[in-house]
């Protein structure tokens, strides 16, 4: 079974300082990667995707990729109580279709 | 406004009764998705079509059905032999061709009364 592990938190931290998630995946074939963030209640938005080694950023997100170690990350600059939500890591298997892992809560206090 | 739209918000079903969710997209996307989430858990893959008049199993298919007659159109319906259909429902979209992220709807929230 091709897995997708993240840690399950609640990961705090203050606002203004950097907020850092990981993701480890299973299938070495895996060519594609993503982070959504989902609100309580709501349903998940894309926020950064990734496909090759090192690092890519977007504003106040960074992902950061290493095939080799099979790990990906996402750091948030400056964070913001309204970053407060779930953040999901998404890989996309060798057919082509995604899985998920069970998500990171990140509370960000003011 | 292209998007993906899933009706309705919420829904009720007494034990034993069928219910179909709907999930229509504008995208010209391809490949459509159905997942399941339930709290505290990831998202599960309940069934998938790359293409119209073809899908496939997911993860979790026991108890569900889908049909795709048209690339806009995905419904889901939960059926009585699904034990546990309590959850968050979400539809999702892709294009097709390369591995690329997927594009949900808002949601349908499932409760069995």
């Amino acid at each position: 079974q091709k897995e997708v592990e993240q840690n399950s938190g609640p990961l705090s931290v203050p606002e203004g300082a950097i907020a850092s998630l990981n993701c480890t995946y299973s299938d070495r074939g895996s060519q594609s990667f993503f982070w959504y963030r989902q609100y309580s209640g709501k349903s998940p938005e894309l926020i950064m995707s990734i496909y090759s080694n090192g690092d890519k950023e977007d504003g106040r997100f960074t992902a950061q990729l290493n095939k080799a170690s099979q790990y990906v990350s996402l750091l948030i600059r400056d964070s913001q109580p309204s970053d407060s939500a779930t953040y999901l890591c998404a890989v996309t298997e060798s057919q082509g279709n995604l899985i998920f892992g069970k998500g990171t809560k990140l509370s960000v206090k003011p | 406004d292209g998007g993906i739209t899933q009706s309705p918000k919420y829904l009720f079903r007494k034990e034993g009764q069928n219910v179909t969710l709907s999930c229509e997209q504008n995208l010209n996307h391809d490949a459509m998705y159905w997942y399941r989430q339930d709290p505290g858990q990831g998202l599960r893959l309940i069934y998938y079509s790359q293409i119209v008049n073809d899908f496939q199993k997911g993860d979790i298919a026991e108890g569900y059905s889908v049909s795709r007659e048209k690339k806009e159109s995905f419904p889901l319906t939960v059926t009585s032999a699904q034990k546990n259909p309590t959850a968050f429902y979400l539809c999702a979209s892709s294009p097709s061709g390369t591995p690329s992220a997927a594009f949900f709807g808002q949601g349908t929230r499932l409760t069995v009364v």
